[in-house]
């Protein structure tokens, strides 16, 4: 149990484009749902966290505007990288959190990751 | 005050050998100490996590040892094998209003050499 997928698990795309990759939850409903970012060899950093309906909360230099998060449901949250640029480039990986009294309530459990890489 | 230091970087072990990596703490709210380990072009795994009302805890070949007055914290993996080899992440969290975040560590990359 506990399973978290994302879609795409890769995409290459051209500056300027908008990428959108997808976080679900897939046999658990999650309340909760992070954001991060992995550089190369580099540890996890939080992106943003998003809570079902309603607006994610971002962390201090991240744009809310480049990265647009949505959390419309309690299995689906994505996120979406507007005009992308090389800069970019990056492991965005999720994570969630299951409802308290269910699970463990601070566990999160993490996708697999999407690599995006802008050309 | 959010920071979780982590050491060493790297680690080089032979099969069969105890790796253990150190974690330290400012914040004294933390209240939840997990350890994940993650292979490369995936995301990462929870192998073990603590919460500050115990000192040590095993799952199998794994141990965290906790030391509150102190504010570290410790993975030890008992008879290293090469499919250990990964990166290991310790975090800290919080309940409360910051929704369970975690904070990493920098992360250290475990060899385990046959």
């Amino acid at each position: 149990g506990a399973v978290v997928s994302q879609h795409p698990s890769w995409v290459i795309c051209k500056s300027g484009t908008s990428v959108k990759i997808e976080c679900r939850s897939l046999d658990f409903q999650a309340t909760t749902m992070f954001w991060y970012r992995q550089f190369p060899k580099q540890s996890l950093m939080l992106m943003a966290t998003s809570n079902e309906g309603s607006k994610a909360t971002y962390e201090q230099g991240v744009e809310k505007d480049k990265f647009l998060i949505n959390h419309a449901s309690l299995t689906l949250s994505t996120l979406t990288v507007t005009s992308a640029h090389p800069e970019d480039s990056s492991f965005y990986i999720c994570s969630a959190r299951g409802l308290a009294g269910l699970m463990n309530y601070n566990e999160q459990f993490f996708g697999p990751g999407t690599r995006l890489t802008v050309l | 005050q959010q920071q979780v230091k982590q050491s060493p970087q790297s680690l080089i072990v032979q099969k069969g050998g105890i790796s253990i990596i150190n974690c330290a703490y400012e914040n004294t709210a933390f209240d939840y100490f997990p350890w994940y380990q993650q292979f490369p072009g995936k995301g990462p795994a929870l192998l073990i996590a603590i919460r500050p009302d115990v000192s040590e805890k095993k799952e199998g070949r794994f141990t965290i040892s906790f030391n509150k007055s102190a504010k570290q914290f410790s993975l030890h993996i008992m008879d290293s094998q090469p499919g250990d080899s990964a990166t290991y992440f310790c975090a800290a969290g919080t309940g409360g209003t910051s929704y369970g975040k975690l904070t990493f560590g920098q992360g250290t990359i475990l060899t385990v050499h046959p």
